[in-house]
């Protein structure tokens, strides 16, 4: 069981917009920033927003990150076919001497 | 440009160890943190350990703390993870991961190493 909280699947026509939630605690969302990866079948994962919003050189806009308390959330707007893939959200987490929390993962299907 | 490569697929017996190696190139091998992060065969990401290249500072994780030690070479700018006491549960692939500049964030990974137990 994971220690961030992801729903496992999302769905979305093109042209649509969908959001994945991450829910954590005070150790992890709570006092640290959230990143979000995604993962295309049969690859490494790929850093797509850091710091809670912030977009890597060569993300598009489409992708767009947020966090309020313990909570975080990815969006995707205009969804396109090559967007299906796993997600995972990640934290750093402050209990344990410190470690790297990641959610169990969502797979967004493009319909 | 930034590239880190792993080393190739292993196939390691139950109770075995094995040691997997990840070569950093492209930047200042000094100045970031490697993670290890594995994922079993359809299941999510699991982090394993951290390594601070400059001074070897590691820490792991709970569970897998007394099997898993990873270490760095300066001169060849490359880390290693070793896992011992090999179970079927170790089956994975197992990714190096570089922390960009914020604490718990991975901008490059290597392309991953399958570990298969199997006897």
């Amino acid at each position: 069981q994971s220690v961030l909280t992801q729903p496992p699947s999302a769905s979305g026509t093109p042209g649509q917009r969908v959001t994945i939630s991450c829910s954590g605690s005070s150790s992890n969302i709570g006092g640290n920033t959230v990143n979000w990866y995604q993962q295309l079948p049969g690859t490494a994962p790929k850093l797509l927003i850091y710091s809670n919003s912030q977009r890597p050189s060569g993300v598009p806009d489409r992708f767009s990150g947020s966090k309020s308390g313990t909570s975080a959330s990815l969006a995707i707007s205009g969804l396109q076919s090559e967007d299906e893939a796993d997600y995972y959200c990640a934290a750093w987490d402050d209990s344990l001497n410190g470690h790297v929390v990641f959610g169990g993962g969502t797979k967004l299907t493009v319909l | 440009q930034v590239q880190l490569v792993q080393s190739g697929a292993e196939v390691k017996k139950p109770g075995a160890s094995v040691k997997v190696s990840c070569k950093a190139s492209g930047y200042s091998f000094t100045t970031y943190y490697i993670h290890w992060v594995r994922q079993a065969p359809g299941q999510g990401l699991e982090w394993m350990a951290i390594i601070n290249p400059r001074s070897g500072t590691t820490t792991y994780a709970q569970k897998l703390q007394g099997r898993v030690t990873v270490t760095r070479d300066t001169s060849t700018s490359t880390v290693y993870m070793d896992l011992s006491s090999l179970t079927f549960e170790d089956t994975a692939v197992y990714y190096c991961a570089r922390e960009g500049v914020v604490r718990g964030n991975f901008d490059y990974w290597g392309q991953g190493i399958l570990v298969t137990i199997s006897s």
